[in-house]
C-alpha cells in the first residue's frame, strides 16, 4: 500500500464548478500536510500548507485536513481555466523527506 | 521556478553514458533534493542533502551519486545510463514552509 494514494484522474469540470480533490494517506505520524500545483513541464509550486485538523482558506482554496480518517482535500472555488493543472497532495513527517501523492490531473473547461 | 535553476532542461543519453545534473539555489537555503517524476508513479526521492557537505539516500538511490560541493549547488550524477532512469528529474530546496522546485530536466536514454 502506498503511503498516500490520490486518484489520477483526469478530472474535467465547467469553468465556475467547485473542484474536490482528495488524497488518503496510511501512515498517522505525518504532520504537515500540502498541495502543490503544476502546470505542465513545469516544476510543481506549493499551492497551500497546512499541519492541523480542520480548514484552511486562501483566496478560491480550501484545504481540509481529517487527520481521524486520514484523509485530506483541496476545494477550488469558482474554477478557472488557469486552475487547469496536475494537484499533488504531500505528507511530511517534520523531517526532510516529503511523500508526494501521485497527483490528479484537472482541466476546466471554458 | 524562481530561486532554483537546473541545467540542461533537456538531454538525451545513450546507454552506459555518463551525465551530471546540475543544481544552484539562490535562496540560501541548507536543504536541497533531488526526485524523479514518472507517469503513474508521482515524485519520488533519489537524495537529498541536509546541509553543506552532507548527503542522504532518499527511496530510489541506485544507480546515482550525488555531490554538494557548497550551499548553493547540487549535483546528481548518472554514471552509466539505463533506459529505467528515462524520466523528469527535478531539483528543490526547503524553507520551514515546504519545497521549491526548479523547472525540470527531461531525461531519455535510448
Amino acid at each position: 500500500q502506498k503511503e498516500v494514494e490520490q486518484d489520477p484522474g483526469p478530472l474535467s469540470v465547467p469553468e465556475g464548478a467547485i473542484v474536490s480533490l482528495n488524497c488518503t494517506y496510511s501512515n498517522s505520524a505525518f504532520q504537515y500536510f500540502m498541495w502543490y500545483r503544476q502546470y505542465s513541464r513545469k516544476g510543481p509550486e506549493l499551492l497551500m500548507y497546512t499541519y492541523s485538523s480542520g480548514n484552511k482558506e486562501d483566496g478560491r482554496f480550501t484545504a481540509q485536513v481529517d487527520k481521524s480518517s486520514k484523509y485530506i482535500s483541496l476545494f477550488i472555488r469558482d474554477s478557472q481555466p488557469s486552475d487547469s493543472a496536475t494537484y499533488l497532495c504531500a505528507n511530511n513527517f517534520g523531517n526532510e523527506k516529503l511523500t508526494f501523492g501521485t497527483g490528479t490531473r484537472l482541466t476546466i473547461i471554458p | 521556478n524562481a530561486g532554483v535553476t537546473q541545467t540542461p532542461k533537456f538531454q538525451v543519453l545513450k546507454t552506459g553514458q555518463s551525465m551530471t545534473l546540475q543544481c544552484a539555489q539562490d535562496m540560501n537555503h541548507n536543504s536541497m533534493y533531488w526526485y524523479r517524476q514518472d507517469p503513474g508513479m508521482g515524485l519520488r526521492l533519489i537524495y537529498y542533502s541536509a546541509s553543506e557537505g552532507t548527503t542522504d539516500k532518499g527511496e530510489v538511490p541506485n544507480g546515482y551519486n550525488v555531490s554538494r560541493l557548497n550551499k548553493r549547488e547540487f549535483s546528481l550524477r548518472l554514471e552509466s545510463a539505463a533506459p529505467s532512469q528515462t524520466s523528469v528529474y527535478f531539483c528543490a530546496n526547503k524553507d520551514r514552509r515546504g519545497y521549491t522546485f526548479g523547472s525540470g530536466t527531461r531525461l531519455t536514454v535510448v
